[in-house]
């Protein structure tokens, strides 16, 4: 069983490129997370989707876009990478009869340079 | 909004001595409480969570914590700890209602022998 699952898992950018982060889930879980993650700053909420079709912000949103694909997918998109966005990103998802209890994929170590 | 403070960034501790990692919430409405665990270079897992009933939870690895609705705190405790549970602790709130996930800085715990 996989989980979540993020592609890809390292990447560097240049400053001004664009890519997406790919996340999909096999669980049939309604609601999905894109966070990032600083040394001393934990994780902090990019966006979150509660349902296919619906998205909203987090904490962080600016300079990010994402897109609920279907009920498996999450895609986080910088569209004009800064170095500030250096971070490794998490992608997680959950059920809505299991509250809370997030599941967590590996991670993608981004770098901008 | 609901937010969290983990009041510690670093614990160090001696194996099998006891440990408290505390964790202070702020939310208007009701809450949901969980513990997640964090192994280097890995993505986060559930450690335990409150929804609802006794205020003592109890998680995996002898992990409990107890939900103090008076002094709004979920602190995690361990009354002893081995080497394998070095790793960062992350307390997360969720609000009634919402499926937004929030996370506070973390906290490293590290276990000397």
């Amino acid at each position: 069983n996989a989980g979540v699952t993020q592609t890809p898992k390292f990447q560097v950018l240049k400053t001004g490129q664009s890519m997406t982060l790919q996340c999909a889930q096999d669980m049939n879980h309604n609601s999905m997370y894109w966070y990032r993650q600083d040394p001393g700053m934990g994780l902090r909420l990019i966006y979150y989707s509660a349902s296919e079709g619906t998205t909203d912000k987090g904490e962080v949103p600016n300079g990010y876009n994402v897109s609920r694909l279907n009920k498996r997918e999450f895609s986080l998109r910088l569209e004009s990478a800064a170095p500030s966005q250096t971070s490794v990103y998490f992608c997680a998802s959950s059920a809505l009869d299991r509250v809370g209890e997030a599941f967590f994929g590996q991670g993608t170590r981004l770098t901008v340079v | 909004a609901q937010s969290v403070t983990q009041l510690d960034s670093q614990v160090p501790v001696f194996e099998e001595a006891p440990v408290e990692l505390r964790c202070n919430y702020s939310s208007s409405v009701s809450v949901y409480l969980f513990w997640y665990v964090q192994y280097p270079n890995q993505g986060l897992q559930l450690l335990l969570k409150y929804l609802s009933g006794s205020t003592l939870v109890k998680g995996i690895n002898g992990f409990e914590a107890e939900f103090n609705k008076s002094q709004t705190s979920f602190h995690l405790r361990k009354p002893s700890v081995h080497i394998s549970d070095t790793a960062e602790y992350f307390c997360a709130v969720r609000s009634g209602g919402s499926e937004k996930l929030v996370f506070g800085k973390g906290t490293k715990l590290t276990v000397n022998p």
